[in-house]
């Protein structure tokens, strides 16, 4: 398992449209998480699972983002009618149980144009 | 106010030199502190995890918590050009099962 894996690593959308990120995990880790990251910033937590329960949903995202790990493998963060304010980079991470160490991925960069 | 505040840097250092990174936060619930490092335009890498009070060492790095006065340092020794990139630290409230980041340190070892 070579790691964290995000899909794509860049997206450029205009404004109102739909994006779908995803994320593959490393396959034994059952915890997977979403941040999104903005210059000079750190890391700001979205939504984790644990399998395919989604266990949080951070009360800053709005109705426009759903996330979703069907059967507790993969994860899709989709935003819907994008904003300007959404240009960012979204992370993945994955973790073992009570590890609480994360694994993050390269990450997806979005701009909002 | 932020839960986890980290000094903001930028820290300039030549090479060789310790360098110390610092957090404070005002969670009581956080009981595991993290450092990562993040390269430019990629994703964070764990570096330490520590849970008790005290050292803990890995190599040229340390990282220290002192629970009682809610402070959180990673120490850099014979600091190396490699070693430039942003610092993070994090911490976990278990019973929130999610990781809380500061904004980081961006540090820049010069040859």
């Amino acid at each position: 398992d070579t790691g964290v894996s995000q899909d794509p690593r860049h997206k450029i959308t205009k404004r109102g449209q739909n994006v779908t990120f995803r994320c593959d995990p490393i396959s034994e880790h059952n915890r997977l998480y979403w941040y999104r990251q903005t210059l000079g910033q750190g890391p700001e937590f979205l939504t984790y699972f644990q399998n395919e329960a989604q266990l949080e949903k951070s009360r800053l995202l709005s109705d426009r983002f759903s996330a979703e790990r069907p059967k507790g493998s993969f994860s899709t963060l989709e935003i819907q009618r994008t904003e300007q304010g959404d240009s960012a980079m979204y992370l993945c991470a994955s973790s073992y149980g009570n590890s609480y160490g994360y694994t993050f991925g390269s990450g997806t960069r979005l701009t909002v144009v | 106010q932020k839960e986890v505040e980290q000094d903001p840097g930028p820290l300039s250092v030549p090479e060789g030199a310790i360098v110390s990174l610092n957090c404070t936060y005002s969670n009581s619930a956080f009981q595991y502190f993290m450092w990562y490092r993040q390269y430019s335009r990629k994703g964070p890498e764990l570096l330490m995890y520590t849970y008790s009070s005290g050292n803990k060492e890995d190599g040229r790095f340390t990282a220290q918590v002192d629970k009682s006065s809610k402070y959180i340092s990673l120490f850099i020794r014979d600091s190396q050009p490699s070693d430039s990139a942003t610092y993070l630290c994090a911490m976990i409230d278990t019973n929130a099962g999610k990781s809380t980041f500061g904004d980081g340190t961006t540090l820049t070892v010069k040859p």
